[in-house]
Order: structure tokens, then C-alpha cells, then sequence
């Protein structure tokens, strides 16, 4: 039974590219959060997406968007990125649409911005 | 709004010795809590959980008991392996109809042969 999986790994862009992260989540899972890890700190909530709509955001611009697909997979878009959106972006699934406590993560992608 | 406190870390321990790495909690309602595990170049794991006041989380040989009189939920393990090493985080949810999580800062735990 796969896990959860994100791609890329690792990315590097410049100020003010786009970047789009990718994520599969668990086999039975309907739900996909993303989170940023900045270096040294814990995961921080950007948004929370079950049948293909935002369900939840969190504290972060207008910026970062993303999609949900027919089966359950997810990207994040990152417009006109800035040096702080360097980060460790973690994906996870859970069941039940978004009614269940516990996460499953991904490896994450770590973006660097130049 | 909610919030996670933990230990700063790094916390440094020789094999065999004795882990406690504290958290503390500030929420509204009855949260769940959580310990997540992050090993190098991977995503968090849940290593567990405990969902009410006096119950107690247990894994591979890691426990916390969720004590809502003191808001904590403190990690230990009685013999740490060098295999334990990582980046510890504590988190709740479960309140106000949301259960997206609020994680702490982490605590890195190296362990020495």
C-alpha cells in the first residue's frame, strides 16, 4: 500500500518565478493538506482541500493556491516567490473528509528560493 | 487561540538512557494530543496519541499521558537506541470543529552510541 508522495524532491527557483509541488495521497485517503516547514520550526497549516474544493486555510497569502483532482491528488502553486517561501512543503492525506484527527505526511519538497 | 509548547532542544542522551522531552498546551475545549516523529530527509510519522484527560499514548516503547490539569503531554521512553534520533514534535487538534493540527517547534534528540 503506497504511502503518501510528493514531486519534486528538491526544487530551486528565483525571486518572483511560479512553482507548483505535487502530492498522491494514501490509497483510501480523500482529504490533502499542505503544510510549509520552515528550518527549525514546525509544520505550519496553509490549506486543507476534499472534494476538489478549500476547505480550510490558514494564515498564508493569496499567493498560494491549489487543486484537488477527481482522484484525490493535489498541487500547491507559489506565485511570484520570495526568499522566505524557502521551505520544506509537507503534503498530507487523511480519510473521511477531514473529519479524521490524525495525518499522514508525505517526504515533503524542499524549496529553495534564490 | 491554541498553541504548542515544547523543550528546546537539542536534547543529547547516551543508549540506554532515559528520554523525557516535555510539551505543554494552550487550547479551547477538549483537544487530542499528539507526538509526531521526523526522521532525516523524511515526513512527520505518528508516533501517538491520546485523545482525552488520563489516557495514555504508547509505541515502540515511547509513552505520554495526557494530563489536562497541568495542560501536558510529556514524551518518554525508559532506554533510548541511536536509532531514536530525530526531531520530536508535539500537537493538538480536535477543537472548534477543526481537526487540523497546531504542531510545536520540534526538539531534536541525538543519541549516542
Amino acid at each position: 500500500d503506497a504511502g503518501v508522495t510528493q514531486s519534486p524532491t528538491h526544487l530551486i527557483k528565483t525571486r518572483g518565478q511560479q512553482v507548483t509541488l505535487r502530492c498522491s495521497p494514501k490509497s483510501g485517503h480523500d482529504t490533502v493538506s499542505w503544510y510549509q516547514q520552515a528550518l527549525g520550526q514546525g509544520p505550519q497549516f496553509i490549506f486543507q482541500y476534499y472534494e476538489e474544493e478549500e476547505r480550510q486555510r490558514g494564515n498564508f497569502p493569496d499567493r498560494f493556491s491549489g487543486h484537488q483532482f477527481p482522484n484525490y491528488s493535489s498541487e500547491l502553486n507559489v506565485n511570484a516567490l520570495l526568499l522566505g517561501d524557502s521551505a520544506l512543503y509537507l503534503c498530507a492525506s487523511s480519510p473521511r473528509q477531514g473529519r479524521e484527527e490524525t495525518q499522514y505526511f508525505g517526504p515533503g519538497t524542499r524549496l529553495l528560493v534564490l | 487561540g491554541n498553541s504548542v509548547t515544547q523543550m528546546e532542544g537539542p536534547v543529547t542522551l547516551s543508549e540506554e538512557a532515559f528520554l523525557t522531552i516535555n510539551c505543554t498546551y494552550t487550547a479551547t475545549g477538549y483537544p487530542s494530543l499528539f507526538w509526531y516523529v521526523q526522521y532525516p530527509g523524511e515526513g512527520l510519522q505518528l508516533l501517538l496519541k491520546a485523545t482525552k484527560a488520563d489516557d495514555k499514548g504508547s509505541n515502540k516503547g515511547f509513552e505520554a499521558t495526557y494530563r489536562k490539569e497541568t495542560t501536558s503531554f510529556h514524551l518518554e521512553k525508559g532506554s533510548v537506541q541511536v536509532s531514536d534520533s530525530a526531531v520530536y514534535f508535539c500537537a493538538l487538534s480536535g477543537t472548534g470543529g477543526s481537526y487540523i493540527p497546531t504542531f510545536g517547534r520540534g526538539t531534536s534528540l541525538i543519541v549516542h552510541p
